[in-house]
C-alpha cells in the first residue's frame, strides 16, 4: 500500500518562504507531484519529481530523495494567492496517484 | 494546453435516483482516466481507473455497482452514481495523466459537487 504524511496546515506572511514536507511509504514508487487547490476548485499539477533532486517552476520548487523517501515544496516570495491546500502524491504504475492529507496553507498580509 | 472538462459542476438530486458525470479530455486522447472523491477538507481518494474500451479498475471498497464508470471513447469517461444517497454527497473529480519525453503531467476536471437530499 500507499501511506504519504504532510503536514496539516502552515500559516506565513507575505513575501515569505514556505516549505512543504512530504515523506512516504510505498510500493512501486515512480515519483512524487504536487498540486494546488483552491477552496471550491479542483487541483492543479505543480510539478514532479521522478530523480532525485530540485526541480524549479518560476516561484515554486520541488526536491525529491528517494532514499530518504522524502520530498518537498517550496513556495518562495509567497503571496495572497497562493492560500490553497497543496498535495503530495506518489506516482505508481499505470500513472496512478495516491494523495497525502494536503497542506492548508495560509498567507498572511 | 491539454484541458479536462467535466460536467456538471453542481447536482443536487433526490435519494432514490441515479446520477450521471460527464468528463470529457478536449484537445487529446485519453486511453486511461481516473476518478477520484473528496470530502470536504479531506484528500482525494481514487476511486477507480477508466479503461478506454474495457471494464473500469475499481480500488478496494468502492461499489462498482453503484459506481457505474463507462469509458466508450478516447475523449469521455462517464461516473454514474446509482441509487444516491445522502452519504454519497462529495466531490468528484476526474483526472488524466501520463508521461512522456517532456516528464510527467496530470490534468483535472473542474469537480461535481453532488448533494443528495
Amino acid at each position: 500500500g500507499q501511506s504519504l504524511e504532510q503536514p496539516s496546515e502552515v500559516t506565513a506572511v507575505e513575501g515569505a518562504i514556505v516549505q512543504i514536507n512530504c515523506t512516504y511509504q510505498t510500493s512501486g514508487f515512480y515519483g512524487l507531484s504536487w498540486y494546488q487547490q483552491h477552496d471550491g476548485g479542483a487541483p492543479t499539477f505543480l510539478s514532479y519529481n521522478g530523480l532525485d533532486g530540485l526541480e524549479e517552476t518560476g516561484r515554486f520548487s520541488s526536491f525529491l530523495s528517494r532514499s530518504d523517501s522524502y520530498g518537498y515544496l517550496l513556495l518562495q516570495e509567497l503571496q495572497m494567492k497562493d492560500s490553497a491546500s497543496y498535495f503530495c502524491a506518489v506516482k505508481a504504475a499505470g500513472n496512478k496517484l495516491t494523495f497525502g492529507g494536503g497542506t492548508r496553507v495560509l498567507v498572511k498580509p | 494546453g491539454a484541458v479536462v472538462s467535466q460536467h456538471p459542476s453542481r447536482v443536487i438530486c433526490k435519494s432514490g435516483t441515479s446520477v450521471k458525470i460527464e468528463c470529457r479530455s478536449l484537445d487529446f486522447q485519453a486511453t486511461t482516466m481516473f476518478w477520484y472523491r473528496q470530502f470536504p477538507k479531506k484528500s482525494l481518494m481514487l476511486m477507480a481507473t477508466s479503461n478506454e474500451g474495457s471494464k473500469a479498475t475499481y480500488e478496494q471498497g468502492v461499489e462498482k455497482d453503484k459506481f457505474l464508470i463507462n469509458h466508450a471513447s478516447l475523449t469521455l469517461s462517464t461516473l454514474t452514481v446509482t441509487s444516491a444517497h445522502p452519504e454519497d454527497s462529495s466531490f468528484y473529480i476526474c483526472s488524466a495523466s501520463g508521461s512522456d519525453s517532456g516528464g510527467f503531467w496530470a490534468f483535472f476536471g473542474q469537480g461535481t459537487r453532488l448533494t443528495v437530499v
